[in-house]
C-alpha cells in the first residue's frame, strides 16, 4: 500500500480556515485520495476524495498537486465540531485489496474557541 | 437510514471467556467491514465481506477469532476465549460494492479483565 504522511496534531481558531496537509510521494496513478475523520468517541466518517482534480463539498474541499504527490484538505470556516482525527488514505480500486482502507495515524485538529 | 448499527455499545467480561460482536450493514450495502482501534496500533482492518462471503482475513490476530456474515442483514466477530489484550473498540463498516464511501458503526467498546 502506498504509504501517506501527515503532521501528528494542528490547531487552529474557531471560524478561521483549516489546511491540513498529506503528502504521498509514492502515489500510483490510479491511487485515489481519501480522507476520513473521527470525532471522539465516534467511528470514522467520510470527508471527501479525488483522483486528480479538485474537489469540493459540504463539509470540506481537497486541493490535489498537479504531480499528486501532495494534497491538503481544506476547512472553510472550522467550528468546534470540526475537531477530530483526520485520516488521508490512498485507496487503488483495481488494485489488490482494492476495497480496503489503511488507516495511518492521522492529524488530530484542535479547534480553539 | 439508522446507519449501521452495532451491539453491545460496550462490553466488560472476564479473560477466558467468550465475546460476540454484532453488526447490521445499512440496508443494500454488499461489503461489510471488522475492524479494530487500539491506542498502540490505531485503527486496523480485520475482515471483509463482499455478498456475505468472506474475501480477505489476513488481519485477524489469531484463531481465537471468527468472523460470520450469515445473511445480508447481519454479521458477528467472536472472540472465544477473550483475553486482556483484546481490549479495543471494534468498529463494524458497510458499504455498497462499487462505492467510495464506507460508513462507519458507533462501534463496540470491549474491555476484557
Amino acid at each position: 500500500d502506498a504509504k501517506t504522511t501527515q503532521p501528528n496534531s494542528m490547531e487552529s481558531n474557531e471560524e478561521e480556515p483549516v489546511h491540513l496537509p498529506c503528502n504521498h510521494s509514492t502515489i500510483s496513478g490510479t491511487d485515489y485520495i481519501h480522507w476520513y475523520r473521527q470525532l471522539p468517541s465516534q467511528g470514522p466518517e467520510y470527508v471527501i476524495h479525488g483522483l486528480t482534480s479538485n474537489v469540493n463539498n459540504r463539509m470540506a474541499s481537497l486541493a490535489i498537486a498537479e504531480d499528486r504527490k501532495s494534497s491538503t484538505l481544506i476547512l472553510h470556516r472550522a467550528t468546534l465540531r470540526d475537531a477530530a482525527v483526520y485520516y488521508c488514505i490512498l485507496r487503488d480500486p483495481l488494485g489488490q485489496g482494492a476495497q480496503k482502507l489503511v488507516f495511518g495515524q492521522g492529524t488530530r485538529l484542535t479547534i480553539n474557541p | 437510514d439508522a446507519g449501521v448499527i452495532q451491539s453491545p455499545r460496550h462490553e466488560v467480561t472476564e479473560m477466558g471467556q467468550e465475546v460476540t460482536l454484532r453488526c447490521k450493514p445499512i440496508s443494500g450495502h454488499n461489503s461489510l467491514f471488522w475492524y479494530r482501534q487500539t491506542m498502540m496500533r490505531g485503527l486496523e482492518l480485520l475482515i471483509y465481506f463482499n455478498n456475505n462471503v468472506p474475501i480477505d482475513d489476513s488481519g485477524m490476530p489469531e484463531d481465537r477469532f471468527s468472523a460470520k456474515m450469515p445473511n445480508a442483514s447481519f454479521s458477528t466477530l467472536k472472540i472465544q476465549p477473550s483475553e486482556p489484550r483484546d481490549s479495543a473498540v471494534y468498529f463494524c463498516a458497510s458499504r455498497p460494492y462499487v462505492a467510495e464511501t464506507q460508513y462507519f458503526g458507533p462501534g463496540t467498546r470491549l474491555l476484557v479483565l
